[in-house]
């Protein structure tokens, strides 16, 4: 069955960067985009980026650029997300989510199916 | 940028009855790439509606996604004490940034 297994809670100092993993199984890893989420405590939710497994193309929120790299490896079919320069604004769960496409007519509908667990960051002093 | 205003912020209502979800987006757009999300305490978000109204696979069909435009609407009729929850519509289409609403939480 698809799977997104994240990587576990994190605690960071302010200024210091951030890796959180998102290992994919239970289908062709290059055949979905993956995308990050993230959701402030009592937030709501704020989409960062995403990746094309593929061939590793990516796009990120305005917000997030510079600081930002989201990479994938083909060979243990693993989505990272690393962030840098952490701020107390920063303290959140983060989420992969797999991206579906469907086609509609001469278009295509998307959505996201599948979700990883969410791995909490939390950026203190 | 596409902004969602959601509304109410907070719907208080008891189980059988039935919870109207507004999203409002800041400019029309299509309703192939509007989606529903539910997402309880702890738990990532869930597909419920996608397109503006076709449920997932696995969604009661007492959840009723409609609209068009600006104005979009999810229906849940007959509450359930496991509907009890925020929702999150999101606009979804094939360029970025995608954006979400800031939610709708329906409590007991």
């Amino acid at each position: 069955q698809v799977q997104l297994v994240q990587s576990g809670a994190e605690v960071t100092r302010p200024g210091a960067p951030v890796r959180v993993s998102c290992s994919i199984a239970g289908y062709t890893f290059s055949n979905y985009y993956i995308h990050w989420v993230r959701q402030a405590p009592g937030q709501g939710l704020e989409w960062m980026g995403l990746i094309d497994p593929r061939g590793g193309s990516t796009e990120y929120a305005q917000k997030f650029q510079g600081r930002v790299l989201m990479t994938r490896d083909t060979s243990t079919t693993t989505v990272y997300l690393d962030l840098t320069s952490l701020t107390s604004e920063d303290t959140a769960v983060y989420y992969c989510a797999r991206r579906a496409r469907i086609r509609s007519g001469y278009y295509y509908i998307f959505y996201f199916d599948y979700w990883g667990q969410g791995t909490l960051v939390t950026v203190s002093s | 940028e596409i902004v969602l205003t959601q509304s109410p912020g907070t719907l208080s209502l008891s189980p059988g009855e039935s919870a109207t979800l507004s999203c409002r987006a800041s400019q029309t757009v299509s309703s192939r790439y509007l989606v529903w999300y539910q997402q309880k305490p702890g738990q990532a978000p869930r597909l419920l509606i996608y397109g503006a109204s076709t449920r997932a696979t696995g969604i009661p069909d007492r959840f009723n996604g409609s609209g068009s435009g600006t104005d979009f609407t999810l229906t849940i009729s007959r509450l359930e004490p496991e509907d009890f929850a925020v929702y999150y519509c999101q606009h979804f289409d094939t360029s970025p940034p995608l954006t979400f609403g800031g939610g709708t939480k329906v409590e007991i």
